[in-house]
């Protein structure tokens, strides 16, 4: 069975960084479009940054120069490195699997970010 | 980027009732529509992919159509387990992008 574990969501301080994981199971993070998708509190859905199989790396405005989407084949992990983080990128971040002719056939559960002082 | 809107944002349904949302395209995404039902504090769930196909699993009520720049995802007789979020998301171009949610409210 397909499984996506996130972890690595804490609070953090403005201007700080996080590093957050996604353990993978029951497949191959690098033979899929792997993604990260957040939602403030309150608020709709927003498309963070995928990863697709050859390697390439797409961000959305909000994040681009911020944030680095990245994978360990070894350990079957994706990774969202978050650094200069605002108070607006407090959200829940899930991690996301596409599918044939699918976005995100898969999600994760989340995990909670909170950037305050 | 691409600016996806939903209508109604809102909307107030009782058990049995037709519902239906719309889901409109800045640009045209050809098919490359999602649709995904969020319940509080949890994950989104697919319904919908390439705006008319129905998720393994996902009950028969449930129906996306649409292409181009507009889409509906219609659900034939409302159940009580259908009160939740629906977003629409396009992935014909990155920045992939969701719609700002409709929530269906019971009546």
């Amino acid at each position: 069975d397909v499984q996506l574990v996130e972890s690595g969501g804490g609070l953090i301080q403005p201007g700080g960084s996080l590093r957050l994981s996604c353990v993978a199971s029951g497949f191959s993070v690098s033979d899929y479009y792997m993604s990260w998708v957040r939602q403030a509190p309150g608020k709709g859905l927003e498309w963070v940054s995928t990863l697709d199989r050859a390697g390439t790396t797409f961000y959305a405005d909000s994040v681009r120069g911020r944030f680095s989407i990245s994978r360990d084949n070894s350990h079957n992990t994706l990774y969202l490195q978050m650094n200069n983080l605002r108070a607006e990128d407090t959200a829940v971040y899930y991690c996301a699997r596409d599918g044939s002719q699918r976005s995100f056939q898969y999600w994760g559960q989340g995990t909670v970010v909170t950037v305050s002082s | 980027d691409v600016q996806m809107t939903q209508s109604p944002s809102t909307l107030s349904a009782s058990v049995g009732d037709r519902v239906t949302i719309t889901c409109r395209a800045s640009q045209s995404v050809n098919s490359w529509l999602a649709w995904f039902q969020q319940k509080p504090g949890r994950a989104p769930k697919p319904l919908i992919y390439k705006a008319s196909n129905l998720e393994s699993g996902v009950p028969s009520r449930f129906s996306g159509s649409g292409s181009g720049t507009e889409f509906t995802l219609t659900i034939s007789s409302l159940q009580p387990d259908d009160f939740a979020t629906y977003y629409c998301q396009q992935y014909n171009t990155f920045s992939w992008t969701f719609g700002q949610g409709t929530k269906v409210e019971i009546k």
